[in-house]
């Protein structure tokens, strides 16, 4: 199974500050399609999971564009320009290219 | 609005069955594919299983841990899918949450596996 490693485990930073979290695969998740699957979630505290980045770093339409997701192959990156408080939650990536899909073990954002 | 709302979850002993229920509405459910997530007490994710749409016949993947165990269903009649549980672990215990290929999210279902 393709493991993925998040970096840091947690963040504490106050509201305006930029953050970056590191998703880093076992495998390449360039898929034979060309695309490479590798997207990420966001669990606000009490909440199910939302969507926020697919295939890297396409943004869903309603995500803020202060989010922005990098990489290819092993390494990732999820950053945000500036965070705000409705960003404190924990952050996972997942990929989706090889089976099982798995997904990181978190990263969890606090504001200050 | 998309929506999915699962139903079933409770207390059951191990080697006990349980069967999970996810109500869809607000998207074409016919042509979506299913998945069903689990996140443990240690907020943990796990994808689980995934069923395809009747254009592929309804094929279903399964992670190694529940093969033989969970099976995936679903009735397009009534936007729902379903995950049937059977030879329940303690391990097993999490919130259960259907997907639509993780852009849309449940509320999640409580599984408590334990005697």
């Amino acid at each position: 199974d393709v493991v993925m490693t998040q970096t840091p485990v947690s963040l504490s930073l106050a509201i305006g500050q930029p953050a970056s979290i590191s998703c880093k695969s076992s495998q390449s998740l360039l898929g034979t399609s060309g695309k490479t699957f590798l997207n990420w979630i966001l669990q606000r505290p009490g909440q199910s999971p939302k969507r926020l980045i697919y295939q890297v770093s396409k943004l869903y339409s309603e995500v803020p564009d202060r989010f922005s997701g990098s990489g290819s192959e092993t390494e990732f990156t999820l950053k945000i320009s500036r965070v705000e408080a409705e960003d404190l939650g924990v952050y996972y990536c997942w990929q989706g290219t090889h089976f099982p899909l798995t997904f990181g073990s978190g990263t969890k954002l606090e504001i200050k | 609005e998309v929506q999915l709302v699962e139903t079933g979850g409770g207390l059951v002993q191990p080697g006990k069955s349980l069967k999970l229920t996810c109500a869809t509405s607000g998207f074409t459910f016919s042509t979506a594919w299913m998945y069903w997530v689990r996140q443990s007490p240690e907020k943990r994710l796990e994808w689980i299983v995934r069923i395809k749409d009747k254009s592929h016949n309804y094929a279903t993947d399964y992670v190694e841990s529940v093969k033989g165990r969970f099976t995936i269903s679903r009735d397009d009649s009534k936007s729902s899918v379903y995950l049937q549980m059977n030879s329940l672990k303690e391990e097993d215990t999490a919130t259960y949450y259907c997907t639509t290929a993780f852009d849309y999210w449940g509320q999640g279902v409580i599984v408590t596996v334990s005697s």
